[in-house]
């Protein structure tokens, strides 16, 4: 059980366009989601906390109009980067969290290429 | 302030040999998770173990074993008879707090890049 989902996996986009990134629960409700950054050969960066109906809480430094996130259902976030950049390419991880469980699930990270 | 640190950037060992992966925390509260995730070249997360700070118990999980001591803020990885498969980043991680709001999320350490060779 508790599996996450993200799709797509791999996406290239022209820079100045915007992209959009799905994390799905599969198998349980997900009160919370959160999504994570990691560039090349780095650590995971949190960018923003999700719970869901209500507005995302963004950590310092993380543009909230360029990365707009959505947690409309108990089952789905997004994330859309919005006129990407090449420096916006980076691998993002979502993990998501159960009402009343401390464990995050990981989803399997979507890999974006800015050109 | 939370903060992880793994000294190792890199460790390269040949197999069979046992490999100790370095973590050291800081916190300042009372109640708080360790973790320890291994992340293949897929990328995707796998998860590991995770510790609370009440419980100081040395855990062993097949080939792997974790020495947690809060004397030294220290939560250590340990895995013996190393296989190439073992070959990952491994991340240790921190979270603070109870549930819910901005409790609860991960602090992640640099990751420590682990290759075992034939």
């Amino acid at each position: 059980g508790a599996v996450v989902s993200q799709h797509p996996s791999r996406v290239i986009c022209k820079s100045g366009t915007s992209v959009k990134i799905e994390c799905r629960s599969l198998d349980f409700q997900a009160t919370t989601m959160f999504w994570y950054r990691q560039f090349p050969k780095q650590s995971l960066m949190l960018m923003a906390t999700s719970n869901e109906g209500s507005k995302a809480t963004y950590e310092q430094g993380v543009e909230k109009d360029k990365f707009l996130i959505n947690h409309a259902s108990l089952t789905l976030s997004t994330l859309t980067v919005t006129s990407a950049h090449p420096e916006d390419s980076s691998f993002y991880i979502c993990s998501a969290r159960a009402l009343g469980e401390y464990e995050q699930y990981f989803g399997p990270g979507t890999r974006l290429t800015v050109t | 302030a939370q903060k992880v640190t793994q000294a190792q950037t890199e460790i390269s060992v040949v197999e069979k040999e046992d490999v100790t992966l370095d973590c050291v925390y800081e916190t300042r509260d009372t109640t708080y998770y360790l973790f320890w995730y291994k992340q293949p070249p897929s990328g995707e997360l796998v998860f590991l173990i995770r510790r609370n700070s009440f419980d100081e118990q040395n855990e062993i999980s097949g080939r792997y074993s974790w020495n947690f001591q809060k004397s030294t803020s220290s939560f250590n990885f340990t895995i013996t008879a190393s296989q190439v498969v073992d070959s990952a980043v491994y991340f240790c991680a921190l979270s603070e707090g109870g549930y819910g709001g901005s409790q609860g999320n991960l602090i992640f350490g640099k990751g420590t890049k682990l290759s075992v060779k034939p």
